[in-house]
């Protein structure tokens, strides 16, 4: 697609409950990223997947959170038994990857809230 | 340590001033790339300038500009001519491609405010 794709916009799921979050990056795109956004907050490092290589999960907060990548392309981040503080924009990017320096193009989130 | 300090938390200009947005960053990479990023309220992400540590010359784009002074590692975004659509969250973010991770590292950000 034109840009990245990110789904659902928004998601209201009950304390306890899993959810998958879904991104489309950029066709052609072999660098993906996910990050958390807290209200008025920075944007918090997730996970980064780049081509083939085993991706930087050094931002996952608990064993809750996972992400996987198939086939090089869409991504999704599973929370499980989500809880209250788990509430936030989560925005996905990708760039083309490698040592060249350019900007990650980002998707519009995801707005989850767990009640 | 913290990467990226962005140490105005909010900042106010008058329409048609110029502001400058301060950004200090900490790394011991020699390769690396400068970003900044606007986030107005409808939350998107919107690029706005780069600058990679071997440039000599300050980046510029339209009415911003990147004032780059690498041994005091500051990256300082300049907005002329400011604008009432220039209202928004500003990041200044780092990405180290030296032997670093290469992932996207954002500052804590300064929201602007023009006044009319």
């Amino acid at each position: 697609g034109a840009g990245v794709s990110q789904s659902p916009s928004n998601k209201v799921t009950e304390k306890g409950k899993d959810v998958e979050l879904r991104c489309d990056p950029i066709s052609g795109h072999t660098a993906l990223y996910w990050y958390r956004q807290s209200l008025g907050q920075g944007l918090e490092f997730l996970i980064y997947f780049q081509g083939n290589s085993a991706p930087d999960k050094s931002g996952l907060p608990s064993d809750r959170f996972s992400a996987e990548r198939t086939g090089g392309s869409v991504s999704t981040l599973t929370i499980q038994r989500t809880q209250q503080e788990d509430s936030a924009v989560y925005l996905c990017a990708s760039s083309p990857g490698g040592r060249g320096n350019t900007e990650a193009f980002f998707g519009q989130g995801t707005r989850l809230t767990v009640v | 340590a913290q990467k990226i300090t962005q140490t105005q938390p909010g900042m106010f200009v008058q329409e048609k001033e110029a502001v400058t947005l301060d950004c200090t960053y900490d790394t011991s990479d020699q390769s690396y790339g400068l970003f900044w990023y606007k986030q107005p309220s409808s939350g998107e992400m919107i690029f706005l300038i780069y600058q990679g540590s071997y440039d000599e010359q300050n980046a510029t784009e339209g009415r911003y500009s990147l004032n780059f002074q690498k041994a005091r590692k500051s990256a300082n975004l300049v907005i002329s001519a400011s604008q009432l659509g220039d209202s928004a969250m500003y990041f200044c973010v780092m990405r180290e491609t030296g032997r670093g991770t290469y992932k996207y590292i954002f500052g804590t950000g300064t929201r602007l405010k023009v006044l009319a």
